[in-house]
């Protein structure tokens, strides 16, 4: 069973410019996560999709969007990159709210 | 406010030694607690789940308790190994969310 997927696993990008980063849940996972790692701030919420609603969402600007499609596939945007976005994003997926999370291995944003 | 706590911040052991992880948490009414690792630059790997009814759950080398009354719980690892050298973090839900709390993480190094 494959797991949790994110691309791309690398990305540069520069100030002022946008970029979507997307993540496919494990098989039958309806709730997709996101999360931002820093090394100065550890792991923070971002928001939480679960049937293509958005049902959470963390403390972060407006810059930072997302989505999740039919078939639970989600994608997230950032919009006017600052440079305190270079971070790790990851994505986790769960069968069922309050159950284990599963999370894929990152897409590393770098903003020059 | 829900937070997590853990203790030591890193932790280096020779091969072969038995070692315990500590987590804290300041609200009690959690759903579960889930224990993770953390390769360098990788995502995070699902260790243990353990349910709020639960007061501990064991995989392997690998022994997670539980104590909700005094906001704590427990990673115990027997038998340590160099490939267990890792950033181990605990994580608690907020409230009936998949918004994840988590902890700063104890980095372990394991001597050969």
């Amino acid at each position: 069973k494959a797991g949790v997927t994110q691309t791309p696993r690398y990305l540069i990008k520069t100030r002022g410019q946008q970029v979507t980063l997307s993540c496919s849940p494990i098989s039958g996972h309806r709730s997709v996560s996101w999360y931002q790692q820093t090394p100065g701030q550890g792991l923070q919420f971002l928001f939480e999709y679960f049937s293509e609603t958005q049902r959470n969402k963390g403390n972060f600007p407006g810059r930072f969007s997302g989505r999740q499609f039919s078939n639970s596939r989600s994608e997230m945007n950032v919009s006017t990159l600052e440079l305190g976005d270079s971070a790790l994003y990851l994505c986790a997926s769960s069968f069922q709210r309050t159950g284990e999370l599963f999370f894929g291995e990152g897409s590393r944003l770098t903003v020059l | 406010k829900q937070e997590v706590t853990q203790i030591p911040a890193a932790l280096s052991v020779p091969e072969g030694e038995n070692l315990v992880l500590n987590c804290s948490f300041t609200d009690s009414a959690i759903y579960n607690l889930q224990w993770f690792r953390q390769d360098p630059g990788k995502g995070l790997t699902s260790l243990l789940l353990i349910q709020s009814s639960q007061r501990e759950q064991t995989s392997g080398r690998l022994n997670a308790s539980l104590d909700k009354s005094s906001g704590r719980s427990t990673l115990y690892i027997a038998a340590s190994q160099p490939g267990d050298s890792a950033t181990y973090l605990c994580a608690v839900p907020m409230d009936s969310s998949y918004k994840l709390i988590f902890g700063s993480g104890t980095r372990l190094l394991v001597r050969p």
